[in-house]
C-alpha cells in the first residue's frame, strides 16, 4: 500500500519568510508522481507543483519549489517570500500508474502572519 | 463549464434520510474522481471514473454509498440511510485522462455535509 505522511500539523511563519512543508512517502513503486495540493478556506484544491519521480531535477513554479530526495523518499515544498495569501492548508499527494487516484496526506496547516 | 462544478454547497440532512452529491466535471475530462475529507483528516479517496465505468469500488465506505456517471459527464454520489459519520466535506475532481502527470486533477469546492 502507498502511504504518504505530514509529520506537522500546522506551521506558521512570518509574511516574507521562507517555509519548508515536509512530505514522507511509502512505496514500493518506481515510477510515480508527487504532487503539492494548497487548499484555502474557500474549500477548493488548487495543484501548486508536481514532480515525476524519474525526474532527478527538483521542480519549481515561481516562489514555490521541491526538494525530492527519491532514496529517502522525501518530497518537502519550499515557499519563498511568504505572503498572506499562502496561508492555507496543503496535502502532498502520490499517484502512481496502478493506482486508483491519488493518495494524499494529512496536510499541514501554514499560517502566514503579517 | 470553466471548471468542476458541486452541488450543493451545503447539506444538512437528518440521520437516515438519503442524500445524492452532483458534480459537473470540466467538459471533455474523461476522468472523475469522489474524495471524502473529515475534519482535521487528509482526503480519502472514495472511488474514480473512466467515462461512464468504475473499475473498482472498493474505497466506497460502505454498501450505503453509491456512485454513478452517466454520458461520460455529470456523477452522482448518493449516501442512503445517512449516519452521523457520513458528515464530511465530499470533493470531487476530474482530470483529461486517468492517472496522468500530464493530467492533474481539478478539484470542485466539494459539497458540506453535516448529518444531524
Amino acid at each position: 500500500a502507498q502511504t504518504v505522511t505530514q509529520s506537522q500539523p500546522e506551521m506558521s511563519v512570518q509574511e516574507a519568510e521562507t517555509v519548508t512543508l515536509s512530505c514522507t512517502y511509502d512505496t514500493s513503486e518506481s515510477n510515480y508522481y508527487l504532487f503539492w495540493y494548497k487548499q484555502p478556506p474557500s474549500r477548493q484544491m488548487i495543484l501548486v507543483i508536481r514532480q515525476e519521480a524519474y525526474k532527478q531535477q527538483n521542480a519549481t513554479e515561481n516562489r514555490f519549489s521541491v526538494n525530492f530526495q527519491k532514496a529517502a523518499k522525501s518530497f518537502s515544498l519550499k515557499i519563498s517570500d511568504s505572503q498572506l495569501g499562502d496561508t492555507a492548508m496543503y496535502f502532498c499527494a502520490f499517484i502512481w500508474g496502478g493506482a486508483d487516484g491519488l493518495t494524499f496526506g494529512k496536510g499541514t496547516h501554514l499560517i502566514i502572519q503579517p | 463549464g470553466a471548471g468542476v462544478s458541486q452541488s450543493p454547497s451545503n447539506k444538512v440532512t437528518e440521520k437516515g434520510k438519503d442524500v445524492e452529491l452532483r458534480c459537473d466535471p470540466i467538459s471533455g475530462h474523461t476522468a472523475l474522481y469522489w474524495y471524502r475529507q473529515s475534519l482535521g483528516q487528509g482526503l480519502e479517496f472514495l472511488i474514480y471514473f473512466q467515462g461512464n465505468s468504475a473499475p473498482d469500488k472498493s474505497g466506497l465506505p460502505s454498501d450505503r454509498f453509491s456512485a454513478e456517471r452517466t454520458g461520460g459527464s455529470v456523477s452522482t454520489l448518493t449516501i442512503q440511510r445517512t449516519q452521523q459519520e457520513d458528515s464530511a466535506v465530499y470533493l470531487c475532481a476530474s482530470s483529461l485522462e486517468f492517472g496522468s502527470y500530464n493530467s492533474p486533477l481539478h478539484f470542485g469546492n466539494g459539497t458540506r455535509l453535516t448529518v444531524t
